[in-house]
């Protein structure tokens, strides 16, 4: 089973808009980390927002937003008032593992959403 | 600039080649990562070091593959006789155990090899 799903390939969006980009993610793991990662046409991966299994509240980065459903195992990405800078790749990403576990650092990618804002 | 960098940028080479690339992390950055990424995928994990010591391999990593991170500051990542599917681009990132956000990791801007 994918550990992360990401079910839009492709997203369209209207400048200054609001839009949500989809992700559901699978584990046994009471303790793990959601990332939201960027991949500009340039190729670099940019941090931004992470959600922590048990952080109470919704992370927030200044026009992003993370809509946590932990019982429906969903972290949703919310971009508000979209700019064209933001179009590009976007990545979800599980870090499963307990504090304090020397392994299991990694990161599990989905396959990604590529949005595109509109004028 | 006190990011990840990555070298070279861009590798193209001939089928049975060897070949190597290099990551610089960030300076107080303890542990290292290396993915790839083929066309249209998220990064697959490769392997990851905290300090010298290589405390993680994927199944991806085949006997070809091998990684160092000598004195647990740069690291390198040497794929011997390539093959036309080891094409892909290899992003290093880097993150700290202590400070900023928890867990966070820090890409570079990835070395893109083509086997020809």
């Amino acid at each position: 089973a994918q550990k992360i799903t990401q079910t839009q390939p492709g997203m369209f969006v209207q400048e200054k808009e609001a839009v949500t980009l989809d992700c559901t993610y699978d584990t046994s793991d009471q303790s793990y980390g959601l990332f939201w990662y960027k991949q500009p046409s340039s190729g670099e991966m940019i941090f931004l927002i992470y959600q922590g299994s048990y952080d109470e509240q919704n992370a927030t980065e200044g026009r992003y937003s993370l809509n946590f459903q932990k019982a429906r195992k969903s972290a949703n990405l919310v971009i508000s008032a979209s700019q064209l800078g933001d179009s590009a790749m976007y990545f979800c990403a599980m870090r499963e593992g307990r504090k304090g576990d020397t392994g299991r650092r990694a990161l599990t990618f989905g396959s990604g959403t590529r949005l595109q804002v509109q004028p | 600039d006190t990011g990840v960098s990555q070298d070279p940028r861009h590798k193209i080479t001939k089928r049975g080649q060897n070949v190597t690339f290099r990551c610089d992390p960030i300076s107080e950055h303890n542990r290292l990562y290396w993915y790839r990424q083929t066309l249209g995928q998220g990064p697959e994990f490769l392997t990851y070091f905290q300090n010298e010591a290589q405390l993680e391999k994927s199944r991806l990593l085949s006997d070809r593959f091998s990684a160092e991170r000598p004195k647990g500051s740069f690291s390198t990542l040497e794929i011997q006789r390539t093959e036309q599917g080891d094409s892909a681009m290899y992003l290093c990132a880097s993150s700290v155990t202590r400070g900023g956000k928890p867990y966070e990791q820090y890409f570079g801007p990835g070395t893109r090899l083509t086997v020809t």
